[in-house]
């Protein structure tokens, strides 16, 4: 059974700093992976989706790697601001999504 | 309208009473989900359409629960006698078939409060 893991499951940082938000999963027989943030009672918004056979997907101050082979995803956002403060989730793709429990993350002016 | 929309937004409703929700994809998408999403948690599959044909359900999916999606457009999902444990938000997501990629795109949520 495919389990998704997101570590850590909540982030305090100031300003302008560079982040790592983790992403582990047990069944490297994905299609895909799909980065999302969450903001407050809301939907979600897709950020980045890397292909099963893609090493990495870049958009603007994101950047996500996949290691499929060690059942591994990275998101890193450069420089973070205010307006970054969001719950990350990441999601992989075998017909259906199967999210983890998502990164909750303040940035702080 | 470019986006998946879902109605109502917030629905409070007491133990029993059956409820509907809608989704309306976007309009090329013929794959449709429906998750769940309960406090601090990740979404969670429940169903899954092509097209008007519902391709699989999660055991999640009790028999009180019955999704529609008659035409192959917006779908619906039906809770009957509602439990305090419904309570949650209920999200849509569509897809295209032909997208390789098959990028699936969120609607803002149901949020339902069973009282």
């Amino acid at each position: 059974k495919q389990e998704v893991t997101q570590i850590p499951a909540a982030l305090s940082v100031p300003e302008g700093e560079n982040l790592v938000l983790n992403c582990s999963f047990t069944d490297s027989a994905i299609y895909n992976l799909q980065w999302f943030r969450q903001d407050p009672g809301k939907g979600l918004t897709s950020l980045l989706l890397i292909q099963s056979s893609q090493r990495e997907q870049t958009s603007g101050r994101l950047n996500a790697s996949l290691d499929k082979s060690s059942g591994r995803s990275t998101l890193y956002i450069a420089a973070s601001q205010p307006g970054d403060s969001a719950t990350y989730l990441c999601a992989v793709d075998t017909d259906k999504l199967i999210f983890g429990t998502g990164t909750r993350l303040q940035v702080f002016p | 309208d470019t986006g998946v929309s879902q109605d109502p937004r917030h629905k409070i409703t007491k133990r029993g009473q059956n409820v509907t929700f809608r989704c309306d994809p976007i309009s090329e998408h013929n794959r449709l989900y429906w998750y769940r999403q309960t406090l601090g948690q990740g979404p969670e599959f429940l169903t899954y359409f092509q097209n008007e044909a519902q391709l699989e359900k999660s055991r999640l999916l009790s028999d009180r629960f019955s999704a529609e999606r008659p035409k192959g457009s917006f779908s619906t999902l039906e809770i009957q006698r509602t439990e305090q444990g419904d309570s949650a938000m209920y999200l849509c997501a569509s897809s295209s078939e032909r997208d390789a990629y098959n990028e699936q795109f969120f609607g803002p949520g149901t949020r339902l409060t069973v009282l």
